[in-house]
């Protein structure tokens, strides 16, 4: 999947708890986009950033969820106070510039799967 | 509302024969179609594109055909190999909207030796 990195693969926690997802872009791209997929599902967009910007987070639940994509490091999408509901599969994806129209593709990471208990 | 809808879950075709996955999006304001196919504990990975300006795009085995007037896309894969087996989503995205995707819901295809 053209180096975008994701971990923890898996992540177990109980209601209540934080989820904190982390995302290594491939390099050189400066877009990070977060995708969620619930089971039998296809994936939703969450946000779109780019470094220390958010530009879209027209996807993101008003409450619990947040991201990050600082100067240095990984993007980070943080959930608070998990719920059961939470439970997903999270995809996170690069591109190396906007404008998908002129052939620039969007690569995926291997996601992220939250299993709330 | 569904923008991108994938209206057949899934599809057997045997192995050497074509695979036909349709789509059918509402937002006429989409202007760039994607295909991914997703294997189970996997990342979608990106197979072929087009843009709003074609009708037809083919690389190897894999054809996408879009219909503006009818809002409707299909990839077509020929010969269909049993490593074809997975899951495949058609996207969407809009100038105006940066990179964000729209995925349908997913069409799992199994290929039969």
């Amino acid at each position: 999947n053209a180096g975008v990195m994701q971990n923890p693969r898996h992540l177990v926690r109980r209601r209540g708890q934080e989820a904190r997802l982390r995302c290594s872009p491939v390099k050189g791209h400066s877009h990070v986009y977060w995708y969620r997929q619930l089971p039998e599902e296809g994936l939703k967009f969450m946000v779109y950033l780019q470094k220390e910007n958010i530009i879209d987070e027209s996807g993101m639940p008003k409450e619990r969820f947040s991201a990050e994509f600082p100067k240095e490091g990984p993007s980070i999408l943080r959930i608070q106070q998990v719920v059961r509901g939470d439970s997903a599969a999270y995809f996170c994806a690069s591109s190396p510039s906007a404008g998908s129209l002129y052939g620039n593709t969007i690569y995926f990471g291997e996601g992220s799967w939250l299993t709330v208990v | 509302d569904q923008q991108v809808k994938q209206n057949s879950p899934s599809l057997s075709v045997q192995e050497g024969r074509i695979s036909i996955l349709n789509c059918d999006y509402t937002n006429s304001m989409f202007d760039y179609f994607l295909w991914y196919k997703k294997y189970p504990a996997e990342g979608p990975t990106f197979l072929i594109s087009i843009s709003s300006i074609k009708d037809k795009n083919e690389d190897g085995r894999f054809t996408v055909f879009l219909n503006k007037s009818a809002k409707h896309l299909s990839l077509h894969i020929v010969p269909s190999q049993p490593g074809d087996s997975a899951v495949y989503f058609c996207a969407a995205s809009a100038l105006n909207a940066g990179n964000m995707l729209t995925f349908g819901g997913g069409t799992r295809l199994m290929v039969k030796p």
